[in-house]
């Protein structure tokens, strides 16, 4: 199984602030990673495909990069709204594994 | 748009068996693939089950292989996740997730609220 890594598992940050949470995979997955968006009590929500396709309606402050084993998500400009759980995952392979998560504090 | 809805959560006793349902509405269900995910109380997600546009392939993590079945009834736009022998690390909330693609592609773009399973004797 492909292995997903992230980090920070947390960081607290201020409204403005620029932000970016790294995402290792064990092995190549080429540009095969997404990045969800959870909030407490909510279902996850997609936010980056394929390393760096923006969903549509994610707001343009997100931005995703990266291929191979290496990837990461910017949040350009921290917003009182983007309060949530960061996770990655890889769809190189089965089974579809997720990183433990970031958590953004504001 | 697009909805996912859940149910079929509770209670249950070690050993014994619950089914999950997802009724899919606003897209055209029998064209996309679908996945179940958990998630543990305060813990990440994990990919538990995928399966295919047509129901033909079927994918489980090696936790629940030979425990749970995934399923669908296209002509109701229903997904099922048939949990048998259940043991305590089963508890979590469920989510079914839309595929983009037709197979076990692995993006998943829409998701259900969730229904929670409990595993305690």
């Amino acid at each position: 199984d492909i292995q997903m890594t992230q980090s920070p598992s947390s960081l607290s940050a201020s409204v403005g602030d620029r932000v970016t949470i790294t995402c290792q995979a064990s092995q190549d997955i080429r540009n095969y990673l997404n990045w969800y968006q959870q909030k407490p009590g909510k279902a996850p929500k997609l936010l980056i495909y394929d390393a760096s396709n923006l969903e549509t309606g994610v707001p343009s402050r997100f931005s995703g990069s990266g291929s191979g084993t290496d990837f990461t998500v910017t949040i350009s400009s921290l917003q009182p709204e983007d309060t949530a759980t960061y996770y990655c995952q890889q769809f190189e392979s089965l089974p579809r594994t997720f990183g433990p998560g970031t958590k953004v504090d504001i | 748009q697009v909805q996912l809805v859940e149910s079929g959560g509770g209670v249950v006793q070690p050993g014994r068996s619950l089914r999950l349902s997802c009724a899919a509405s606003g897209f055209t269900f029998s064209s996309y693939g679908m996945h179940w995910v958990r998630q543990a109380p305060g813990k990440g997600l994990v990919w538990v089950a995928v399966i295919s546009y047509d129901g033909i392939d079927k994918y489980y993590a090696d936790s629940v292989k030979g425990r749970f079945t995934i399923s669908r009834d296209n002509s109701k736009n229903t997904l099922y996740l048939q949990m048998n022998s259940m043991r305590v690390e089963d508890t979590a909330v469920y989510y079914c997730a839309k595929d983009r693609r037709r197979a076990a592609g692995g993006i998943f773009d829409y998701w259900g609220q969730g229904t929670r399973v409990t595993v305690s004797s």
